[in-house]
This record gives C-alpha cells, sequence and structure tokens, in this order.
C-alpha cells in the first residue's frame, strides 16, 4: 500500500463548477497535511495546508480534514480554467530528529473546460 | 531573497557521465530536502539536511548519488555514471522549523530537469 494514495485522473470538471481532490494516507501519526498544485513542467507550489479535522477555506479552496478515516481532499469552487494543473497531496512524516519530511501522492489531474 | 535557487535548470548528459546539481535554499532556512520527480509520479523524497548534517537518506539513493551541504547554506546533488533511469526533475525545497504552525512547510525551487542519453 502506498503511503499516500491519489487517484491520477484527469478529473474533468467545466469551468464555474465544483472540483473535488481527494486523498488518503497510512500513515496514523501524520499531523499535518498540504495541497500543492503543479503546473507542466514547473515545480509544485504550496495552496493549502490543514492541521485539524474539519474544513478550512481560503478563497476558492476549501480542504476537509478526517483523521480517524485518514482522509483529505480539497474543494475548488466556480473552477477557472487556469486551476487545471496536477495536484499533489502531501503528508508530514516524521523523521529520526523529529523532524518531517514529506510524503506526496502521485497528483491528481484535474482538466477544466471552457 | 528570492526563494530557493536551483541551476542548472536543464542538463542533458551521455550515459556514465556525471553530473552535479546545486540549490541554494532560503536564507534562513536551516532544513533542506532533495527530492526526485518522474513524469506521472509525485515527487520522491531522496535526502535531508539539518544544517550540514545529513539526516536522512532514502534507499531510493544509491551509492551512485551523493549530496552535500558544507557550512549548512547551499547544497549539492552528484550523480555518478549516469543511467538512463536516472532521467527525472530533482527538486530541491528547504524549509524553517520557526513555521508558526510547526508543521515544516516546504518550499520548492523550480527544478533541474536531467536527461539522460
Amino acid at each position: 500500500q502506498k503511503e499516500v494514495e491519489q487517484n491520477s485522473g484527469p478529473l474533468s470538471v467545466p469551468e464555474g463548477a465544483i472540483a473535488s481532490l481527494n486523498c488518503t494516507y497510512s500513515d496514523r501519526v501524520s499531523q499535518s497535511f498540504f495541497w500543492y498544485r503543479q503546473y507542466s513542467g514547473k515545480s509544485p507550489e504550496l495552496i493549502m495546508s490543514i492541521y485539524s479535522n474539519g474544513d478550512k477555506e481560503d478563497g476558492r479552496f476549501t480542504a476537509q480534514l478526517n483523521k480517524a478515516s485518514q482522509y483529505v481532499s480539497l474543494l475548488i469552487r466556480d473552477s477557472q480554467p487556469s486551476d487545471s494543473a496536477t495536484y499533489l497531496c502531501a503528508v508530514n512524516t516524521r523523521l529520526l530528529d523529529s523532524s518531517y519530511k514529506l510524503i506526496f501522492g502521485s497528483g491528481t489531474r484535474l482538466l477544466v473546460r471552457p | 531573497d528570492t526563494g530557493v535557487s536551483q541551476d542548472p535548470r536543464h542538463k542533458i548528459t551521455k550515459r556514465g557521465q556525471n553530473v552535479t546539481f546545486r540549490c541554494d535554499p532560503i536564507s534562513e532556512h536551516n532544513r533542506l530536502y532533495w527530492y526526485r520527480q518522474t513524469l506521472g509520479q509525485g515527487p520522491e523524497f531522496l535526502t535531508y539536511f539539518q544544517n550540514e548534517a545529513q539526516l536522512e537518506k532514502s534507499r531510493l539513493l544509491s551509492d551512485r548519488f551523493s549530496a552535500e551541504r558544507p557550512k549548512g547554506s547551499f547544497s549539492t546533488l552528484e550523480i555518478q555514471r549516469t543511467e538512463q533511469g536516472d532521467s527525472a526533475m530533482y527538486l530541491c525545497a528547504s524549509s524553517s522549523p520557526e513555521d508558526p504552525s510547526g508543521a515544516n512547510v516546504l518550499t520548492f525551487g523550480a527544478g533541474s530537469r536531467l536527461t539522460v542519453l
């Protein structure tokens, strides 16, 4: 079982719709979770972080976390063609020195149709 | 400070040659990470430095790979005797333990794309 799992997609939605991206993780002690957006040929850029169960909203983005189910999701409201990218779910995993490394899923490709 | 810098951005080499990538992290960040990303996959962790100490190294990193961070500032990643399977984007990221959330938020550089012919 992969440590962080995502559906590879592509997820295709019409412009203006809500895009829903999902992620599950295996490490029960993970405490912090991130969504990165990656455009083709570019490096990942952080768009959302979430640390507590429930919802966290930032503009058109809402991250949802359920630690009991080991599930993280990202909702994008009013999707725009410029949102078309790969969305990477990442989970912090503790290292021996008590710092962390990020473990990434393989990403979900989102396509927003004009 | 303009973020994490990586050099070169692109490198094309022949199989068997050695290559070296450089990463300059955000100046106040003492944690530095190297990741490798191949097409259609998420970034895979390679190694981690806290200041000049290399504290974690992935099993993905064969003996042909070596990373250094002298003086705890910039870092280099060297690949010896490159193979076609080494073709990938090599990403550097840095973070600060002083992040208010304590969550170790990584900022990535633009990456160094390696093509081995």
